[in-house]
């Protein structure tokens, strides 16, 4: 089956080191997006690619940064994880906006 | 700005009786809708999306929406809850109508709990 793979589920790390999620879909989208989420909030939008092009939200910090190294993958880079960054960090794709296709999510821990 | 409003942050029903989920929108063109569900410690599944065809829309699971301009609402409902049902639903709207880049506005959430 099309879909999209988060690796790993379950991230821990520790107060400043870096870290790297990945997210990978064999739906052959050509958009790809980041979201973070905390509890009982709604994902919210961190960056997206639409091909290579990246776009980052105003609102999105400098620690967070993105790399889409072919169609296929797609990574979120985690600089210095603050304590503030523990959360579910949600991968989606599109074809064209018409609907996004989340993975599984990774849930991040940082001591 | 776009945004969009679920009313209630949680909804309970008994097992068997009428889901209804609430989303109302604002957006200056017409935009495409989305409801997704979300169980614990899950990624988000769509459910459905109006992308300006039929204004009733069927989704997966037994659910559909109807698009109402009129009303700027695109209210989620099921006949029967199944205790499978609970979950977190969210709507959402894509402001740019027929944008490429598909970014998403979501509503806060509801949170719908089934009784047995």
């Amino acid at each position: 089956d099309a879909m999209v793979i988060q690796n790993p589920r379950y991230q821990v790390t520790q107060f400043g080191k870096p870290v790297t999620l990945s997210c990978s879909q064999t739906l052959n989208h050509n958009v790809m997006y980041w979201y973070q989420q905390k509890s009982s909030q709604a994902p919210k939008l961190l960056f997206h690619y639409y091909d290579k092009d990246f776009n980052n939200e105003a609102d999105t910090p400098d620690n967070f940064q993105s790399r889409r190294p072919n169609t296929s993958f797609c990574f979120l880079d985690i600089r210095s994880p603050g304590l503030g960054d523990a959360a579910m960090y949600l991968c989606a794709t599109s074809r064209d906006g018409l609907g996004q296709y989340f993975g599984p999510g990774t849930r991040l821990t940082v001591l | 700005a776009q945004s969009v409003t679920q009313l209630g942050s949680h909804v309970s029903v008994s097992e068997g009786a009428l889901v209804l989920l609430r989303c109302n929108y604002s957006s200056s063109v017409p935009p495409y809708l989305f409801w997704y569900v979300q169980y614990p410690n899950q990624g988000l599944q769509l459910l459905l999306k109006y992308t300006s065809a039929a204004t009733l829309v069927k989704g997966i699971n037994g659910f559909e929406a109807e698009f109402k301009k009129s009303e700027t609402s695109f209210h989620l409902t099921k006949p029967s809850a199944h205790m499978s049902d609970a979950a977190e639903y969210f709507c959402a709207v894509s402001p740019y109508g027929s944008s490429n880049t598909g970014k998403l506005i979501f509503g806060q959430g509801t949170t719908l709990q089934v009784k047995p």
